[in-house]
């Protein structure tokens, strides 16, 4: 089975923190996906990576960078929170060609006050 | 933008008889689409893949997929109460290489006991 997992199921930090969330997967997956998810809006591409230290932007990029230095690892920071950063943040895998199929992790629900 | 279209329902079934979930999608480029289920608080999972057109069977659930109408479909039959939650359509952006998918908001369906 494919796992993929995310450091922290909820968290709870201050405007103006700098926030890492972390994601690992254990499938040697090439790609590896941030998604934020809010209610009415759906899920959002932040960013994405196909290679170790290699990074493509999403749909919504501001604010956040990531960071891939090894291939089963794969995070995201805030590096300055904000309230409109409160969120569900998903991570997910997948191989490359013909799949594509990916695979999410747990979800990390962030609250930024 | 890429858009995909789904009705967010509720869309009601009564147990033991067919749910039928529709997605329309604009890129019409694309070549690879998912659905995911999505119970509450809880992280998408993978239901079924479809690449080509055509029907794809995988136990109880059918996807359906038709290019020249970008309309994707999926089918669960003997629903289930478990089978309650929100499911997502996902299509791979066109453009080959790895890419994020982008996610409908979501049809959510509920079984009637």
């Amino acid at each position: 089975d494919v796992k993929v997992t995310q450091s922290s199921r909820y968290l709870v930090k201050r405007t103006g923190e700098k926030v890492f969330l972390e994601c690992v997967q254990d499938m040697d997956h090439e790609n590896m996906f941030w998604y934020r998810q809010d209610p009415g809006l759906g899920l959002r591409l932040i960013y994405f990576s196909y290679d170790v230290k290699m990074k493509e932007k999403g749909d919504i990029p501001e604010g956040y960078s990531v960071s891939r230095e090894k291939k089963e690892r794969f995070s995201l920071i805030l590096e300055s929170a904000s309230t409109n950063q409160t969120s569900m943040y998903l991570c997910a895998s997948s191989e490359t060609s013909p799949s594509y199929e990916q695979y999410f992790g747990p979800g990390t629900r962030l609250t930024v006050t | 933008q890429k858009e995909v279209e789904q009705n967010s329902g509720p869309l009601s079934v009564p147990e033991g008889a067919i749910a039928s979930l529709n997605c329309t999608y604009s890129d019409r480029g694309s070549q690879s689409f998912f659905w995911y289920r999505q119970y509450s608080g809880k992280s998408p999972e993978l239901i079924m893949s479809i690449y080509s057109n055509g029907d794809k069977e995988d136990g109880r659930f059918t996807a359906q997929l038709n290019k020249a109408s970008q309309y994707v479909s999926l089918l669960i039959r003997d629903s289930q109460p478990s089978d309650s939650a929100t499911y997502l359509c996902a299509v791979k952006r066109s453009g080959g290489g790895a890419d994020g998918l982008t996610f409908g908001k979501g049809t959510h369906l509920i079984i009637q006991p």
